[in-house]
């Protein structure tokens, strides 16, 4: 079935630098795209969302790519930050207002050396 | 605090029992979801209400597990004779567009 995936399981990077975080989705006909963060015995925490019309989305401290030509989606975190440690999740989802089941991807851990 | 609560955080049962998890959304929202979390994977989605009305069921739902809204505020999860592979983290989420907020999760162990 179609999914979404990430690349890299865990991303080491020191405090201070930039860090870059890779999905891969194959659903085609996904609209809506979204970034968790997932801290030990938490739920997910919303960070930043995107829709197939944009290719870029910016928030603060944190950017968003969408390249639907390679259903590529990538997390940017500027500044890195030890408080930005945790699992990122991304997930996919139709977006529409008939309901947004979300398909998970399989996490990437971040850690942030000081 | 006026995000997503669950109760109970934390459930050990022996297998063959029943259990049931609770869901308070936050107040204003009108759907709310249901998802299953194994260890080092992402969440999976189970199922959503739109008030009370429930609408999406994913294959995962087996027949012992049943979900209710009854007045389309909070909501319920039950798991009739449970399995060790039913052992996982349950997730509720609650949204009124498309941002999807989430509650703390119950852990369920089944021994």
């Amino acid at each position: 079935g179609e999914s979404v995936g990430l690349h890299l399981p865990t991303l080491s990077v020191q405090e201070g630098d930039n860090s870059i975080i890779n999905c891969a989705y194959s659903n085609s006909a996904s609209d809506y795209f979204i970034w968790y963060k997932q801290e030990s015995g938490k739920g997910p925490q919303f960070i930043i969302d995107i829709r197939s019309n944009m290719d870029k989305r910016q928030g603060q401290r944190v950017t968003v790519l969408l390249n639907k030509t390679v259903k590529h989606l990538s997390l940017q975190i500027a500044a890195t930050q030890p408080g930005d440690s945790a699992v990122y999740f991304c997930a996919e989802g139709p977006g529409d207002n008939a309901g947004n089941m979300l398909t998970f991807g399989g996490g990437t851990r971040l850690m942030v050396k000081p | 605090d006026t995000g997503v609560s669950q109760d109970p955080r934390h459930k050990i049962t022996k297998r063959g029992q029943n259990v049931t998890f609770r869901c308070d959304p936050i107040s204003e929202h009108n759907r709310l979801y249901w998802y299953r979390q194994t260890l080092g994977q992402g969440p999976e989605f189970l199922t959503y209400f739109q008030n009370e009305a429930q609408l999406e069921k994913s294959r995962l739902l087996s027949d012992r597990f049943s979900a209710e809204r009854p007045k389309g505020s909070f909501s319920t999860l039950e798991i009739q004779r449970t399995e060790q592979g039913d052992s996982a983290m349950y997730l509720c989420a609650s949204s009124y567009g498309n941002e999807q907020f989430f509650g703390p999760g119950t852990r369920l162990t089944v021994l």
